[in-house]
């Protein structure tokens, strides 16, 4: 059975540049998270998506954050304009359902992000 | 607000060696889950193990296991026969059944000499 899958690997952009991260999660998993993961910090949410519904976007910064779930499967990132400040790794992981006693989030490996 | 503390930013264990991991999480409610994720430089974030707040019983799985003490708030990882495979980013998280996002800690960098 195929991971979640995120593309690209590796981006490099120059400052106030527009970036879109895409994340596809395993096959029949309902619930999307989108996490940032600055250096030497653990991945803290910035989006949860049950099926396409945004049910937890609090830290999502929504002047120049955007997401999207069309149709329940995968997911676009993005980020317009970029600042310095963005460059991080920004990890998707997926789980079966929310709601469910054991809730196992299953990663992708993440798109690692240079602001210049 | 949950949060998770890790104090141990690096440790070292000589191959074959034991080592623990230490965690400590603020939280007001009674029910809830913990984990320990490993993370090598590949970045891919694997679960290593997990414990039921509801359960007493220690989680094991093979060379890891855990010692949870729920009422000092505390979930230590023990490897065992550390392995030169086993060198990764470690990250302890908790995650509320009310609600879903993982709160991870700022982790523990695991390095392994031979």
């Amino acid at each position: 059975e195929a991971g979640v899958v995120q593309s690209p690997r590796y981006k490099i952009i120059e400052k106030k540049q527009p970036v879109a991260f895409w994340c596809n999660p395993i096959s029949g998993h309902n619930t999307l998270y989108w996490y940032l993961q600055n250096l030497g910090q653990g991945p803290e949410l910035l989006i949860r998506y049950e099926n396409e519904e945004a049910v937890d976007d609090s830290q999502l910064p929504k002047d120049r954050f955007s997401a999207e779930r069309l149709k329940g499967v995968d997911s676009t990132l993005k980020i317009q304009p970029a600042e310095l400040g963005d460059s991080a790794v920004y990890l998707c992981a997926s789980s079966l359902r929310g709601g469910s006693s054991y809730n196992e989030q299953f990663f992708g490996p993440g798109t690692r992000l240079t602001v210049l | 607000a949950q949060t998770v503390t890790q104090s141990q930013p690096e440790m070292s264990v000589q191959e074959a060696e034991t080592v623990t991991l230490s965690c400590t999480y603020d939280t007001s409610e009674s029910d809830y889950y913990l984990f320990w994720y490993k993370q090598p430089p590949s970045r891919q974030m694997i679960l290593v193990i997990r414990q039921e707040a509801y359960k007493q019983q220690n989680a094991t799985e093979n060379r890891f296991s855990v010692n949870f003490q729920k009422a000092a708030k505390s979930f230590s990882l023990k490897i065992s026969d550390s392995q030169l495979g086993d060198a990764a980013m470690y990250f302890c998280a908790y995650n509320p059944l009310s609600g879903y996002a993982l709160n991870f800690g700022k982790g523990t960098s695991l390095l392994v000499t031979p």
